[in-house]
Order: structure tokens, then C-alpha cells, then sequence
């Protein structure tokens, strides 16, 4: 139980474009999910907390403009990065909280995506 | 602000050997401690939680309020725990996010 995936598990765009990553969870509802990015052999950073129906929350420091989210359902949030560039490759990871299961602040992890701008 | 530290980027034991993952924090007020493990080509997940008290694959982690510290150990490591191991925290006043610390690679060697 409480499983998050993400699609998709990797992608390559040319600079410029927008890329869509979607985070799902499969057996519960998630009301907050959140979305992180991780360098090689770096630790997760927070971007974002993404809430079911209202305005993503963004870290200090994170483009809201350039990082789109959207969390219009309680089992789907997803990533826009908008006009892509080669430093915005890297990984991008999802979490989800799931009130019925866990510690109220447990996250279940998706198993990320790939990100590569070229 | 809340800050995770974990002091080691790597750690290599021998496999039956002790093994201590060190993990301090700074938060003003009551946090809650995680540890996550990520083993190699899969995704982030949950190895403990300070709340619960319990072992889990053999590894314990008792907060020291006083040291404020959440270490993670093992007395006797085997190969398959080889892994990245991040120390998380969370609390009241920061809306359910986790800060992670920067990770320890752990390799447990034959």
C-alpha cells in the first residue's frame, strides 16, 4: 500500500520546450504532495508542497513561474518545467502524505524522474 | 530554521561489524526524525520514525533531545544494507515538509 508513481521515469527535451512530469498516488488520496529535486550524490531539496484544489506552496528560491504545478485531483499533482534549460536537468522526485497510514508527516515516495535538457 | 546535519558522506564497514550513522538537527520545538533509505536504483523509502520506537532490518534510532541527535545503528551490518541513508525531520511549524540531511552512502563490505 501507499504507492506514488511517476511518468515519466525519464525524459529528454530540447532547450526551450516544456516538460510535464506527472506524480500519482495509486492506492490512497493525497491532499499534499511534494515535489523535490536531487543532484547526483546530493541530498532531496524541497521545491514545492503541492495542495489538492489551491495555489503550490514554493520554496524560497524556486521560479514558481518556471516550475508550474498543478494539483487538481487528490490522486494527481504535476510538474511543468517551462522552457527548459540544460542547468534544470536533474532529478525530479514526488512525495505524498497519506493521513490514513503513517505518521501525519510520513511521505511516500515516487520513484522519481530523469530530467536531461539539451 | 531547521537544519539536518549528517557528518559523514560515506561509511564502510566489514559485514558483522558495528555500524552508526550519525545524524544531529536543529529545530526550536518538537520535531519528528526519520531516517530513509535508498538502495541502489530504487526509490526513497521509509526505514524508522523516532515515534514509533521500533527496529526495523535491525536498525535503531533513539532521539537525545538533550544532544539533539537522531543516530541510526546496527550491531552487527550485513552486505544488503549497503545504501544511501538520509536523516529527515519534521514539525509543527513546518507544515508536514521534511528537511533532509545530506545523506550518508553506507557500504558494507564482504
Amino acid at each position: 500500500g501507499a504507492v506514488v508513481s511517476q511518468h515519466p521515469s525519464w525524459v529528454i527535451c530540447k532547450s526551450g520546450t516544456s516538460v510535464k512530469i506527472e506524480c500519482r498516488s495509486l492506492d490512497f488520496q493525497a491532499t499534499t504532495m511534494f515535489w523535490y529535486r536531487q543532484f547526483p550524490k546530493q541530498s532531496l531539496m524541497l521545491m514545492a508542497t503541492s495542495n489538492e484544489g489551491s495555489k503550490a506552496t514554493y520554496e524560497q528560491g524556486v521560479e514558481k513561474d518556471k516550475f508550474l504545478i498543478n494539483h487538481a485531483s487528490l490522486t494527481l499533482s504535476t510538474l511543468t518545467v517551462t522552457s527548459a534549460h540544460p542547468e534544470d536537468s536533474s532529478f525530479y522526485i514526488c512525495s505524498a502524505r497519506d493521513l490514513q497510514r503513517g505518521s501525519y508527516n510520513e511521505q511516500f515516495f515516487g520513484p522519481g524522474t530523469r530530467l536531461t535538457v539539451l | 530554521a531547521q537544519r539536518v546535519t549528517q557528518p559523514e558522506k560515506l561509511l564502510s564497514v566489514f559485514k558483522g561489524a558495528p555500524v552508526e550513522l550519525k545524524c544531529n538537527y536543529s529545530y526550536s520545538g518538537s520535531p519528528e526524525l526519520f531516517w530513509y533509505v535508498q538502495y541502489s536504483r530504487q526509490r526513497l523509502q521509509l526505514l524508522l520514525r523516532h515515534i514509533s520506537r521500533e527496529s526495523i532490518k535491525g536498525f535503531t534510532a533513539d532521539l537525545n533531545k538533550g544532544e539533539t541527535s537522531f543516530h541510526l545503528k546496527k550491531p552487527f551490518a550485513q552486505e544488503e544494507d549497503s545504501a544511501m541513508y538520509y536523516c529527515a525531520l519534521s514539525g509543527p511549524t513546518s507544515g508536514s515538509r521534511l528537511t533532509f540531511g545530506e545523506g550518508t552512502q553506507l557500504t558494507v563490505n564482504p
